[in-house]
């Protein structure tokens, strides 16, 4: 089993649509999570960490269920920009202090 | 500060030659990393320093990868004898301390070994 797993879609929206993408995590110690945001041909930008309350930014809201290991991101009214791969980002402890990895992404079509 | 910067941006290179990347992190982070992604998939993680230490190596990095930071600012991360599957983008990413920081990502340096 992968460390951290996501559906790697592409999920097709139309503008104004809500999506959600969810993320799964292996191991139970892991503390930190976060939403990145990829656009093609360039590099991750942080969207959001995601703590254990749940948390808002606009548009986006990020979950956590520590119980059942997973993380997700709910986007409202979706717009054309939105077209992006979404890493979901998890650290966890190791020998060295934590260790972060990152899933492969979920692909993000919002179509006019 | 502009972020982290990455240089060069794109590197054509011949099978077995040997390359070098710098990474400028953000001044006020203490923690730089270097990742590797190819297409279709997440970034894999490379190595990391604290300051000038070198804390952790990934399996990933076989002995043909060297990455450097001496005096606790910029980074480079040199391959030698290049072969075809280690063309992907290369990229740095900076943070401060804790494990609750997000990082900071530069622009990549994309390596393609003909």
């Amino acid at each position: 089993r992968k460390e951290v797993e996501q559906d790697p879609g592409p999920f097709n929206v139309p503008e104004g649509a809500t999506v959600a993408f969810n993320c799964t995590y292996s191991n139970s110690a892991s503390q930190s999570f976060f939403w990145y945001r990829q656009d093609c041909r360039k590099e991750p930008k942080l969207l959001m960490s995601v703590y254990s309350s749940g948390n808002e930014d606009g548009r986006f809201t990020a979950q956590l269920n520590r119980a059942s290991q997973y993380i997700s991101l709910l986007i409202r009214d979706s717009k054309l920009s939105d077209s992006a791969t979404y890493l979901c980002v998890v650290k966890e402890p190791n020998t060295g202090g934590f260790k972060t990895i990152f899933g492969a992404g979920t692909r993000l079509f919002v179509k006019a | 500060d502009t972020g982290v910067s990455q240089d060069p941006r794109h590197k054509i290179t011949k099978r077995g030659q040997n390359v070098t990347f710098r990474c400028d992190p953000i001044s006020e982070h203490n923690r730089l990393y270097w990742y590797r992604q190819t297409l279709g998939q997440g970034p894999e993680f490379l190595t990391y320093f604290q300051n000038e230490a070198q804390l952790e190596k990934s399996r990933l990095l076989s002995d043909r990868f060297s990455a450097e930071r001496p005096k606790g600012s910029f980074s480079t991360l040199e391959i030698q004898r290049t072969e075809q599957g280690d063309s992907a983008m290369y990229l740095c990413a900076s943070s401060s301390l804790g494990q609750g920081a997000g990082y900071t990502f530069g622009s990549g340096t994309r390596l393609t070994v003909v």
